[in-house]
C-alpha cells in the first residue's frame, strides 16, 4: 500500500518568515494530495490540495509543489503569522479510486511572535 | 467554521457503559467517514459510508458500531470500550467516497475509564 513519509515533525519560525514542509510518497499512481491544518481542539480542515497533473499551484500565502519523478510534495507557508500555529498533515490517495487517505505523521508548526 | 457537526464534544464513559457519538452534515455529501485520532498522530480510517450503506470497515472491533440513518447522519454506537479507546474522533464527509476532498468536523473528545 501506501506509505507517506513528513518532514520535519517540529519546525519553529519566526514570524513573518517562511516555513516548508516536505512530504514523500510510494505508489507512483497516487494523484491527489491534499494538506491539512489541524489547531488544538479542532478537527483537520483542508487548506489546499494538488493534482498529479499540476506542478504547483497557490493561495495568498500558501503553495504547494509536487515532483512526480521524485515522489515528492511540498508544503511552503510565507509571511507566517501567529495563527499559522498548528499541526499540518500532508495526504496522498488515487482519486477516483476506493482507496482513501494515506496521511503523513504530521508536522507541528510553531510560529514565534 | 466547520459544516460537518459532531456531538458531543466531550464524553467520559465507564467500560460497561452504552454512549452514542453523532454526526450531521447538510451539504449534500453522499460519502461519510469515522476516524480515529491519537494524541500526535495523523487521523486512522475506521469506517466509510457511500450512499449510505457502509463500504469499508477497517478490521474495527465490534464494539464500535457504525449506523448511517439517512445521506445526513451518521452515528458510532459504542458499547463495552476499553481505556485504549481513548481517543478523538473525528467525522468526515465528502461529494462520493471516491472523492478524497473530506471535510471533517470537530470532532468528540472521548475518556473512557
Amino acid at each position: 500500500g501506501e506509505n507517506v513519509e513528513q518532514h520535519p515533525s517540529t519546525l519553529s519560525v519566526q514570524e513573518g518568515d517562511s516555513a516548508v514542509i516536505k512530504c514523500t510518497y510510494s505508489d507512483s499512481a497516487s494523484n491527489y494530495f491534499p494538506w491539512y491544518k489541524q489547531e488544538l481542539g479542532k478537527g483537520p480542515q483542508l487548506i489546499i490540495d494538488i493534482r498529479s497533473n499540476v506542478g504547483e499551484k497557490k493561495d495568498q500565502r500558501i503553495a504547494v509543489t509536487l515532483n512526480k519523478t521524485a515522489k515528492h510534495f511540498s508544503l511552503h507557508i510565507t509571511e507566517t503569522q501567529p495563527e499559522d500555529s498548528a499541526v499540518y498533515f500532508c495526504a496522498a490517495s488515487i482519486r477516483g479510486s476506493a482507496r482513501q487517505l494515506t496521511f503523513g505523521s504530521g508536522t507541528q508548526l510553531t510560529v514565534l511572535p | 467554521d466547520t459544516e460537518v457537526t459532531q456531538t458531543p464534544k466531550h464524553l467520559v464513559m465507564g467500560m460497561t457503559n452504552k454512549k452514542s457519538l453523532k454526526c450531521e452534515q447538510h451539504m449534500g455529501h453522499r460519502a461519510m467517514y469515522w476516524y480515529k485520532q491519537k494524541a500526535k498522530k495523523p487521523p486512522e480510517l475506521m469506517f466509510v459510508y457511500s450512499y449510505e450503506k457502509l463500504s469499508i470497515n477497517e478490521s474495527v472491533p465490534s464494539r464500535f458500531s457504525p449506523e448511517c440513518p439517512n445521506s445526513s447522519l451518521l452515528n458510532l454506537h459504542l458499547h463495552a470500550l476499553q481505556p485504549e479507546d481513548s481517543a478523538l474522533y473525528l467525522c468526515a464527509s465528502s461529494q462520493r467516497s471516491l472523492s478524497g476532498e473530506l471535510f471533517f468536523g470537530e470532532g468528540s473528545r472521548l475518556t473512557v475509564l
